[in-house]
């Protein structure tokens, strides 16, 4: 099952724009993982961010967590071509290394 | 290292033959993940190893799959006999002490 819910489902912006995507979750975590797949692609790791934790940063990625809303957001800034991809998060619910995918954003950059 | 290496890439086959995926893991990371992914029902965790043991099967869908880890660098998904509805993208991910997954390039698997 499903354990995230990713908002919106598609988004397409300008290169040099900012993207967010939102992540909804159900249960109590450990952490939470967003990962990105481009077509065709195994997923890639990105950024984890742990329950004690509310914001953490990578490169352009910033991420932020309210686990009172059972929410997180994955910021891209200054979008690039490149960053065109599916994005998903994933919770791991009991420390054990088992994630939950989420259903992914589609993000397209038009150049 | 060359990461999660998976075979392979594509595979086509008819309804009732066996097919065997195969995955070698990151050298050193102890814990191995089988997912499947289709546009319907998205990323599906099929069972996972920690340090070679099955942990977890609740998500194998019926006896025709099963899957093996005899030793830290090698693990198969079999199905038998295949279907048409077990066409699906095939992921083998595996980690260690929970730091993320690193995922194989997959296998296309279409049965016809």
């Amino acid at each position: 099952s499903q354990q995230g819910e990713e908002d919106p489902q598609a988004l397409s912006i300008q290169e040099g724009e900012n993207a967010t995507m939102n992540c909804s979750y159900k249960t109590s975590i450990n952490n939470l993982q967003w990962y990105r797949q481009n077509s065709g692609r195994g997923l890639v790791h990105l950024i984890l961010i742990r329950s004690n934790e509310r914001e953490k940063h990578s490169g352009r990625l910033r991420v932020t967590l309210d686990t009172s809303k059972k929410s997180s957001s994955l910021l891209i800034t200054a979008s690039r071509a490149a960053d065109t991809a599916s994005y998903f998060c994933a919770t791991d619910n009991f420390g054990n290394e088992k994630l939950t995918f989420g259903t992914g954003t589609r993000l397209t950059i038009i150049p | 290292d060359a990461g999660v290496i998976q075979s392979p890439r594509h595979e086509v086959t008819e309804m009732g033959q066996e097919v065997t995926l195969r995955c070698k893991p990151i050298s050193g990371h102890n814990s191995l993940f089988w997912y499947r992914q289709t546009m319907m029902r998205g990323l599906e965790l099929l069972i996972y190893f920690n340090n070679n043991v099955p942990i977890d099967d609740s998500g194998m869908p019926e006896d025709r799959f099963s899957a093996k880890m005899p030793n830290a660098s090698f693990s198969t998904l079999k199905i038998q006999p295949s279907e048409p509805r077990d066409s699906a993208v095939y992921f083998c991910a595996s980690t260690i002490g929970g730091e993320g997954y690193t995922f194989g390039s997959g296998t296309r698997l279409t049965v016809v």
